[in-house]
């Protein structure tokens, strides 16, 4: 199957601080990626459609502002967490659909930890 | 919208007993419906499909799941548990064919005890 990577796994910072997380379509092409937060014990929840050289999609209650997607090529989605606050710590999950399969492939996550 | 209820956020059985994990959708158009697996610190891995073509689905790990329009369900079943299957599972629902995004369930904790 398609392969999923996120980079990070796992990072700490400090409050105020901005992180910036990867997620990378190995072995094919995605013009759409999708954006999940997970929160401990909880279900998935989608936080924004990123697409390839146009603007993210927000889902209602998520603050465009702080939580910056980029998707400059076919492979690359990048979410930056911006002046990051204890509030943000959480397990941060990107999805890339492979059509042709009518399923997604998830990245391994990445957790965030703000202190 | 779109939307999935699993009931039981817990769900304790047996190691060679029957699990099964429940599933109900809701939706306007005909569905695409998921069950996906995830281990600690782990994303998720996707056990089986229903994409409008056979009712019964079977997936990894000898799981199977079967679609039921008249109970708009999509529950995901294994005869015989096994250690390894100690997980958090999650049903998943999208409504197109091409893979758009989507909408889980709350989830439910698989425990199995010897």
């Amino acid at each position: 199957g398609a392969v999923v990577s996120q980079h990070p796994s796992w990072v700490i910072c400090k409050s105020g601080t901005s992180v910036k997380i990867e997620c990378r379509s190995l072995d094919f092409q995605a013009t759409t990626m999708f954006w999940y937060r997970q929160f401990p014990k909880q279900s998935l929840m989608l936080m924004a459609t990123s697409n390839e050289g146009s603007k993210a999609t927000y889902e209602q209650g998520v603050e465009k502002d702080k939580f910056l997607i980029n998707h400059a090529s076919l492979t690359l989605s990048t979410l930056t967490v911006t002046s990051a606050h204890p509030e943000d710590s959480s397990f941060y999950i990107c999805s890339a659909p492979w059509t042709s399969a009518y399923e997604q492939y998830f990245g391994p996550g990445t957790r965030l930890t703000v202190t | 919208a779109q939307s999935v209820t699993q009931l039981g956020s817990h769900v304790s059985v047996s190691e060679g007993a029957l699990v099964l994990l429940r599933c109900n959708y809701s939706s306007s158009v005909p569905p695409y419906l998921f069950w996906y697996v995830q281990y600690p610190n782990q994303g998720l891995q996707l056990l089986l499909k229903y994409t409008s073509a056979a009712t019964l689905v079977k997936g990894i790990n000898g799981f199977e799941a079967e679609f039921k329009k008249s109970e708009t369900s999509f529950h995901l079943t294994k005869p015989s548990a096994h250690m390894s299957d100690a997980a958090e599972y999650f049903c998943a629902v999208s409504d197109t064919g091409t893979a758009s995004k989507l909408t889980f369930g709350t989830g439910t904790r698989l425990q199995v005890t010897l």
